[in-house]
């Protein structure tokens, strides 16, 4: 029979405006958090990360909020570019070595010009 | 720095012959991983090496796959025999503790 892929979420905002992508994550032990981008052709390229003794981080444009309560993971993206369209995974995973990390599905933002 | 180099880049091949996908990481990382990406289920972890040694290997789907790290500069993924839905996308990462994977461009592999 014919294969069925996955169905990623998609996320579509105006150029200049700001994007919210979210994540829920399932194990209440991850303790590390990290979000990729990744374009088509091209691995993941790292974004940013957060601890769970942070709830915000902010980096150049980027800010990831943790919500450990609801087991909630997003990333802001500020002025969207045209260059920040592509697929978004959030991963998770133990802190304290360099354990493997678990990616979410992944969400495709398409910037509209 | 050059960053994780994955070869080939693209590799066919027919249902039954052996595949070696190799990965450099970067020097002085010493985490290694594995991870296989298709539509259907998304981006997977294989296998990883934490100081040439391998920790985890249950993500290795079947006795067919098998992986190495002969020294600090080097892995190989080994598919025999392949089968058709072995074709997906590989990928090689490497970290120093856990501070963010630096992935490669992948290997997409084909079986047919």
């Amino acid at each position: 029979g014919e294969s069925v892929g996955l169905h990623l979420p998609t996320l579509s905002v105006q150029e200049g405006d700001n994007s919210i992508i979210n994540c829920a994550y399932s194990n209440s032990a991850s303790d590390y958090f990290i979000w990729y981008k990744q374009e088509s052709g091209k691995g993941p390229q790292f974004i940013i990360d957060i601890r769970s003794n942070m709830d915000k981080r902010q980096g150049q444009r980027v800010t990831v909020l943790l919500n450990k309560t609801v087991k909630h993971l997003s990333l802001q993206i500020a002025a969207t570019q045209p260059g920040d369209s592509a697929v978004y995974f959030c991963a998770e995973g133990p802190e304290g070595g360099a354990d493997g990390l678990t990616f979410g599905k992944g969400t495709h933002l398409i910037i509209q010009p | 720095d050059a960053g994780v180099i994955q070869s080939p880049r693209h590799e066919v091949t027919e249902m039954g012959q052996e595949v070696t996908l190799r990965c450099k990481p970067i020097s002085g990382h010493n985490s290694l991983f594995w991870y296989r990406q298709t539509m259907m289920r998304g981006l997977e972890l294989l296998i990883y090496f934490n100081n040439n040694v391998p920790i985890d290997d249950s993500g290795m789907p079947e006795d067919r796959f098998s992986a190495k790290m002969p020294n600090a500069s080097f892995s190989t993924l080994k598919i025999q025999p392949s089968e058709p839905r072995d074709s997906a996308v590989y990928f090689c990462a490497s970290s120093l503790q856990t501070h963010g994977y630096t992935f490669g461009s992948g290997t997409r592999l084909t079986v047919v």
